[in-house]
């Protein structure tokens, strides 16, 4: 079957500090992959996406490459601020019309 | 603005009562969604509609039901035979580029 598995939180950083969170997926296809970012008390919001192998998805300061040969998806910030602090949802589509398949989710606390 | 909005924000029921979460969107997207999260569980889905009148069960669809009578709107209602309802249940729908688009989520707490 099709799913992400996600690095356990909390991830715990200090401002400006480097962020890895770490995403390997299992598809029986090719999927497009996604960052999905949740605020406290919030619906999802889309951070980024990639949908073929070697694409690299960014979106305020954050980046994550699709890694076809190691099944992989990391997202990734060269420095992080408060204003990051959240909950971050690796998941992947197979198809359009289809439910996504997400990790059980990263929390991250930036503090000052 | 185009979005998804649910209504209520908040919900507070009895244990036994049905009751229903709306969802509507004005994105013009065909998919309909709806998710089930719980503290460390990630999200699951409970049910999904590509159309207008046709709608799928996801993996935890017991004790739940939704209609799909225009493109706009996909309610859900949580029946007394769910036996577990207290929850943040979130809606979304799909583009055409695969990404999915949430609404602000509806916590549901029963007691």
């Amino acid at each position: 079957g099709n799913s992400v598995t996600q690095m356990e939180g909390p991830v715990t950083l200090s401002e400006e500090a480097f962020l890895t969170i770490n995403c390997t997926y299992t598809a029986t296809g090719y999927p497009s992959l996604f960052w999905y970012v949740q605020y406290p008390g919030e619906g999802l919001q889309l951070l980024l996406k990639a949908t073929k192998a070697d694409d690299k998805g960014s979106n305020k300061g954050f980046e994550a490459t699709y890694r076809k040969e190691t099944t992989s998806f990391h997202l990734e910030k060269g420095s992080v601020q408060v204003s990051d602090s959240a909950v971050y949802f690796c998941a992947l589509s197979l198809n359009s019309g289809y439910a996504l398949n997400f990790g059980k989710g990263t929390s991250l606390l930036v503090t000052p | 603005d185009g979005g998804i909005t649910q209504s209520p924000k908040y919900l507070f029921r009895k244990e036994g009562q049905n009751v229903t979460l709306s969802c509507e969107q004005n994105l013009n997207h065909d998919a309909m969604y709806w998710y089930r999260q719980d503290p460390g569980q990630g999200l699951r889905l409970i049910y999904y509609s590509q159309i207008v009148n046709d709608f799928q069960k996801g993996d935890i669809a017991e004790g739940y039901s939704v209609s799909r009578e225009k493109k706009e709107s996909f309610p859900l209602t949580v029946t007394s035979a769910q036996k577990n309802p207290t929850a943040f249940y979130l809606c979304a729908s799909t583009s055409s580029h695969y990404e999915q688009y949430f609404g602000p989520g509806t916590r549901l707490t029963v007691t």
